[in-house]
C-alpha cells in the first residue's frame, strides 16, 4: 500500500532562517505529490504540487519543493521563514487505485517560528 | 461560490448517540472525501465517493456510514458514537479535469467530542 512519511513531528526555526520539511513516499510509480498547510482551526490549503516535468516546483507564499525520484522524496523549502508561516504542514500523494483517485496524507510536521 | 461547507462546526455527543455530519459543495465536483484528523496521525480517509450514488471505504471506515444521494452532498453518519470517534472531521472535494487543475478543496472542519 502507498504511504507517506514525514519524519519530523516538530520543527523549530528562527524568523528569517531557512526551512526544509522532509517528505518520503512509498509507491511503485511516481504519484501526484502535494504539500498542504493548515493554520490553527482552519482547513487545509494547497501550497504546491508536482505531476511531471521540472522537478523543482514553486508554490504560494514563497515555498518551493523538489522532487527526487531516486530518493522518493518531495521536500518543502523556504529560504526565509516569516512568523506567519507557523502552522501544520502536510505532504500528500494522490494515486489511482482500483480506478479511484485516493489522496493519502502524511502525519504532518508542526512548524514553530521563534522571533 | 461557497466552496465546501461543513455543518455543524462543533458537536458534543454522549456515548451511544447518533449524528450526521453534512458536507456540501457547490463546485459540481465528482469526488468527495471524509477524513478524520487526530494529533500525530495526520488525516486518515474514512470513506469517499466518486460520484452521485456511489461510496467506498477508506482506511478507517469502522463505526461510520456515508451516503451520496445528491452530487453536491456527502453525509457522514455515526450510528452509535464512541469516545474513540472524538476527532476533527474534514470533508474535501475534487474536480476531475486533469493534472494541471488537480487539487482538493477542504471544508473548515467539524470538531466532535464523544463523552
Amino acid at each position: 500500500a502507498q504511504s507517506v512519511t514525514q519524519p519530523d513531528i516538530h520543527i523549530t526555526v528562527s524568523e528569517g532562517a531557512s526551512l526544509e520539511l522532509r517528505c518520503n513516499y512509498s509507491y511503485g510509480a511516481t504519484p501526484y505529490l502535494f504539500w498542504y498547510v493548515q493554520s490553527p482551526g482552519q482547513g487545509l490549503q494547497l501550497l504546491l504540487k508536482y505531476f511531471s516535468g521540472d522537478t523543482l516546483v514553486q508554490g504560494i507564499k514563497g515555498f518551493e519543493a523538489e522532487f527526487k525520484r531516486s530518493q522518493s522524496s518531495f521536500n518543502l523549502r523556504k529560504p526565509s521563514v516569516h512568523w506567519s508561516d507557523a502552522a501544520e504542514y502536510f505532504c500528500a500523494v494522490g494515486i489511482t487505485s482500483g480506478g479511484s483517485y485516493i489522496p493519502t496524507f502524511g502525519r504532518g510536521t508542526s512548524l514553530i517560528v521563534h522571533p | 461560490n461557497a466552496g465546501v461547507t461543513q455543518t455543524p462546526k462543533f458537536r458534543v455527543l454522549k456515548t451511544g448517540q447518533s449524528m450526521t455530519l453534512l458536507c456540501a459543495q457547490d463546485m459540481n465536483h465528482e469526488y468527495m472525501y471524509w477524513y478524520r484528523q487526530d494529533p500525530g496521525m495526520g488525516l486518515r480517509l474514512i470513506h469517499y465517493s466518486v460520484g452521485e450514488g456511489t461510496t467506498a471505504k477508506g482506511e478507517v471506515p469502522d463505526g461510520y456510514n456515508v451516503s451520496r444521494l445528491k452530487k453536491q452532498n456527502f453525509l457522514l453518519g455515526l450510528e452509535s458514537a464512541a469516545p474513540s470517534q472524538t476527532s476533527v472531521y474534514f470533508c474535501a472535494s475534487r474536480l476531475h479535469v486533469g493534472a494541471t487543475n488537480e487539487k482538493l478543496f477542504f471544508g473548515s472542519g467539524t470538531q466532535l467530542s464523544v463523552l
